[in-house]
């Protein structure tokens, strides 16, 4: 079974600055996808950007980037300009690549880190 | 065009009542997830449709628990005498074939007192 670990239960940013949240992850499979998502306070949850594990080039969204290391099973996300708008629960998230011709997503996600960005 | 839409928003229920929760896909998409997500953590998966079919319960956590998706489009949750410990949001979401992006609704807010 896939395990996702975030171990930064809260972290805090000044509006403008750059901000890392970690996200570490077990699995023996070889392809998979690894997902951020953002969850707004009482408002639905986000995708905020999304790298599948067998391009070697980090994914980028505008000021959202990852840092994918596969070897070491670790997948952080690098918010850079932070905005007051950026306030929410961030999510780690894992999937499963397709299984032959059924597609399937379930995805298995971390504990959640709130990041709050103050003005 | 319309994304995931859940209903009821909140739901208050007396420990032993059946409830009954209602997700509403994106027009064409294929899969549809049922999640659980307990204040401050993170979702955790129930089960999974594609169209009507439920290919996965693994995720259910008693036989209390029963989802369905009888046209292969709105999807329903269902809940028999419920416990407090069922008090959490239950999120759904919907994607097309290949479900590499998750569209979530806002979910249900389940209260069992």
């Amino acid at each position: 079974a896939q395990t996702v670990t975030q171990s930064q239960p809260e972290m805090s940013v000044q509006e403008a600055e750059t901000v890392t949240l970690s996200c570490t992850y077990d699995t023996s499979e070889s392809n998979y996808y690894l997902f951020w998502y953002k969850q707004p306070p009482s408002r639905q949850m986000i995708l905020v950007i999304r790298q599948e594990a067998y391009k070697q080039q980090n994914a980028t969204e505008n000021r959202f980037s990852v840092n994918f290391q596969k070897a070491a099973k670790s997948f952080s996300l690098k918010i850079s300009d932070s905005q007051l708008g950026d306030t929410a629960m961030y999510f780690c998230a894992f999937m499963k690549p397709h299984a032959g011709g059924t597609s399937y997503g379930k995805l298995t996600f971390g504990q959640g880190t709130i990041l709050t960005v103050h003005p | 065009g319309a994304g995931v839409s859940q209903s009821p928003r909140y739901k208050v229920a007396k420990r032993g009542q059946d409830v009954a929760l209602r997700c509403d896909p994106i027009s064409g998409h294929v899969s549809l997830f049922w999640y659980q997500q307990a204040l401050g953590q993170g979702p955790e998966f129930l089960t999974y449709f594609q169209n009507e079919a439920q290919l996965d319960k693994s995720g259910l956590p008693s036989d209390r628990f029963f989802a369905e998706r009888p046209e292969g489009s709105v999807s329903t949750l269902k809940i028999q005498r419920t416990q407090q410990e069922d008090s959490a949001v239950y999120l759904c979401a919907s994607s097309p074939l290949r479900p590499e992006t998750q569209y979530f609704g806002p979910g249900t807010r389940l209260l069992v007192l």
